[in-house]
């Protein structure tokens, strides 16, 4: 089985403050893991992928994520933050099971960007 | 250029009233999902289908039906509904996947349809 665990539920950070939003995750098989942000009122968006290759992952807005085998982890970073970017942000894996794409989402991590 | 459309977007329910939820893709996707979101625990897939004509239960899938005539649509039913109920419900739609091919295809989200069961 696979889970996701979003450490932090609220996180909040000042304007042109770097933020790391943390993510762990436990499964037997080799996954996939996305981040997707949610604005309010709004479905979920994808923010940025990996799959393979570099562990150091680039998505929009200015956000990265990095890959860690070893800690089972897939931190978000973003070095300087704006009001912009207050929304929840979810972790997930995903892997192929039985043919479809099963996806587990974390709990989510609500960022509070403070003016 | 519409990607995923839910309706209604609100609704309020009396305990043991049904209703539907409509969701509408136009990507050609196969795959379509239905998921409830409460505070504090994230996303739960509650239905999912994988091609037209064809359904299948995920984690939370007491008390919800769903059908999935025609490709495109992908229907959430209560038939008597619960305050346990009470959630924000997304449907999600994907591109084909099969056996043998990395699962990266990334979920196209409608923008929620807030319920309320009192």
């Amino acid at each position: 089985a696979q889970s996701v665990t979003q450490l932090d539920s609220q996180v909040p950070v000042f304007e042109e403050a770097p933020v790391e939003l943390r993510c762990n995750y436990s499964s037997s098989v080799s996954v996939y893991l996305f981040w997707y942000v949610q604005y309010p009122n709004q479905g979920l968006q994808l923010l940025l992928k990996y799959l393979s290759g570099s562990t150091l992952v680039k998505g929009i807005n200015g956000f990265e994520a990095e890959f860690n085998k070893s800690q089972t982890s897939f931190h978000l970073r973003k070095p300087s933050v704006h009001i912009s970017d207050t929304a929840e942000y979810f972790c997930a894996v995903t892997l192929n099971s039985g043919g479809y794409q099963k996806v587990t989402f974390g709990t989510g991590t609500k960022l509070q960007v403070i003016p | 250029n519409a990607g995923v459309t839910q309706t209604p977007k609100f609704r309020v329910l009396k305990t043991g009233q049904s209703m539907t939820l409509l969701c509408a893709q136009d990507m050609n996707h196969e795959y379509m999902y239905w998921y409830r979101q409460d505070p504090g625990m994230g996303l739960r897939l509650i239905h999912y289908s994988v091609g037209e004509g064809t359904t299948a239960k995920g984690e939370v899938p007491d008390g919800y039906n769903v059908s999935r005539l025609k490709k495109q649509n992908f229907l959430l039913g209560l038939e008597s509904a619960a305050p346990s109920q009470t959630s924000v419900y997304f449907c999600a739609s994907s591109y084909s996947l099969r056996t043998g091919i990395p699962t990266n295809e990334k979920l196209f989200f409608g923008s929620g349809t807030q319920l309320s069961v009192l």
